[in-house]
């Protein structure tokens, strides 16, 4: 079935420092979506995008989708303690909006 | 108010024993599903259900029988649990239709079979 394949699965950082996620498919995605987890959380709606090429900002928080729909992108700028957490990208794979999750980056910031 | 409610929150119990975990949404939403979550993070979907019938079964055991009553609620029932069923099972909705809709997660529940 479909992979999606995220790393780093692991990130410890500095608070201040930037932070990168990748998102990585096999196969042309028709759309991909971000989820946020807090420890002992649950996964959050952060966003999702449609278009080749497509950037979206919220506020540090900065979302790429590749050129050939295949790879997505999540970067933090000046990571704070409230960024902690593990974050998924999430594809529409099969019909039922059935959401097949990337492995996550799990995100520890330190003081 | 809470969008999407799940009880018990914690779920302690033996080999060989049967649980139920329920799950209710107030979002008038008519898809829910089922995940499982293991202790490394991963985070796969079991079922899903649109309007009270189900549409998506992944390969998940048999002793696993998720049951809706209305599109509102939907139910897990395990029968004869094992160590490897210990996770954290989350429920989700989300409107209905094919792909391109967020979902909307429960606050999870975390069994542990001892």
């Amino acid at each position: 079935g479909q992979q999606v394949m995220q790393i780093p699965q692991y990130q410890h950082v500095q608070e201040g420092e930037d932070f990168t996620t990748y998102c990585n498919s096999s196969t042309t995605l028709s759309n991909i979506q971000w989820y946020k987890q807090r420890p002992g959380g649950h996964p959050v709606f952060l966003i999702q995008l449609v278009k080749s090429g497509e950037v979206k900002k919220q506020k540090r928080l900065t979302f790429q989708f590749g050129e050939a729909k295949k790879n997505s992108s999540l970067h933090i700028t000046a990571t704070q303690t409230t960024d902690v957490g593990t974050y998924f990208c999430a594809v529409h794979t099969g019909g039922g909006n059935k959401l097949t999750f990337g492995t996550g980056t799990q995100l520890k910031v330190e003081l | 108010d809470t969008a999407v409610s799940q009880t018990p929150k914690y779920l302690v119990t033996q080999m060989g024993n049967d649980k139920s975990i329920k799950c209710e949404q107030n979002l008038g939403h008519d898809t829910m599903y089922w995940y499982k979550q293991d202790s490394k993070k991963f985070l796969k979907i079991m079922f899903s259900y649109n309007n009270k019938e189900l549409i998506i079964n992944e390969t998940v055991p048999n002793r696993f029988s998720p049951k809706s009553p209305d599109k509102a609620h939907l139910n897990l029932h395990i029968n004869s649990l094992e160590l490897g069923d210990s996770a954290v099972y989350f429920c989700a909705s989300s409107q209905d239709g094919e792909g391109g809709y967020e979902q909307y997660f429960g606050p999870g529940t975390r069994l542990t079979v001892t």
